[in-house]
């Protein structure tokens, strides 16, 4: 049982940089979304999705991007790095909404 | 604006004691409330509350909601060194996204042998 697999699991980027988190699942849950987890804040949404093909913003999406072309795979995408994007990412995915989610084991970001 | 806050931030005491880990919130639209327990990096469920069960017990854990309060208490009796964690508690408060979950920023416990 896999569970849900981000990759990587360190990067470090320069400033300017792009790059793709993978995030993926194998437990055919519909819902999955995309978190940064930051020192001494709560964890925040950047996107999610209810299923392939649909993907909302959640409250922090400004510099990234995803899709959803099939319910195992939801990538994210940072388009133009910057310091602020400095963080712990969580991928994270569950079989109705916000019921019980399942976490990635999380990807450790650094821009430089 | 909808806020999650827990408190204490940290916590240390000896295997054996117990604990209790507070969440107070203000949001719009309450829906649920939800208990994770994070160790070195992936949060893992630990309790879902709603209005319609406001206690849940696991083992040694055990959670209550006082929607009168607006809070969640999170205990934890006769602790265990692998119950050092970060301790996150969620509401789930549907407004425009309905997928919004507003986080608390965490209690962490160190338990010491």
């Amino acid at each position: 049982n896999a569970g849900v697999t981000q990759t990587p699991k360190f990067q470090v980027l320069k400033t300017g940089q792009s790059m793709t988190l993978q995030c993926a699942q194998d437990m055919n849950h519909e819902y999955m979304s995309w978190y940064r987890q930051d020192p001494g804040m709560g964890l925040r949404l950047i996107h999610y999705s209810v299923g392939a093909g649909i993907t909302d913003q959640g409250e922090v999406p400004n510099g990234y991007n995803v899709s959803r072309s099939t319910t195992e795979d939801f990538p994210l995408r940072l388009l133009s790095a910057a310091p602020s994007q400095t963080s712990v990412y969580f991928c994270a995915s569950s079989y109705r909404g916000n019921e019980k989610l399942f976490f990635g084991s999380g990807t450790q970001l650094s821009v430089l | 604006e909808d806020k999650v806050v827990q408190s204490p931030l940290s916590l240390v005491v000896h295997e054996g004691d117990t604990v209790t880990l507070n969440c107070s919130y203000e949001v719009t639209n309450f829906r649920s409330l939800l208990w994770y327990k994070q160790e070195k990096k992936a949060p893992t469920f630990l309790f879902m509350l709603t209005s319609s069960g406001i206690e849940k017990k696991s083992g040694r854990l055990s959670s209550i909601l006082d929607k009168k309060e607006l809070s969640s208490i999170l205990n934890i009796t006769a602790t265990q060194t692998g119950d050092s964690a970060i301790y996150l508690c969620a509401v789930d408060s549907p407004l425009d996204s309905n997928y919004q979950l507003i986080w608390g920023a965490g209690t962490k416990l160190i338990i010491k042998p």
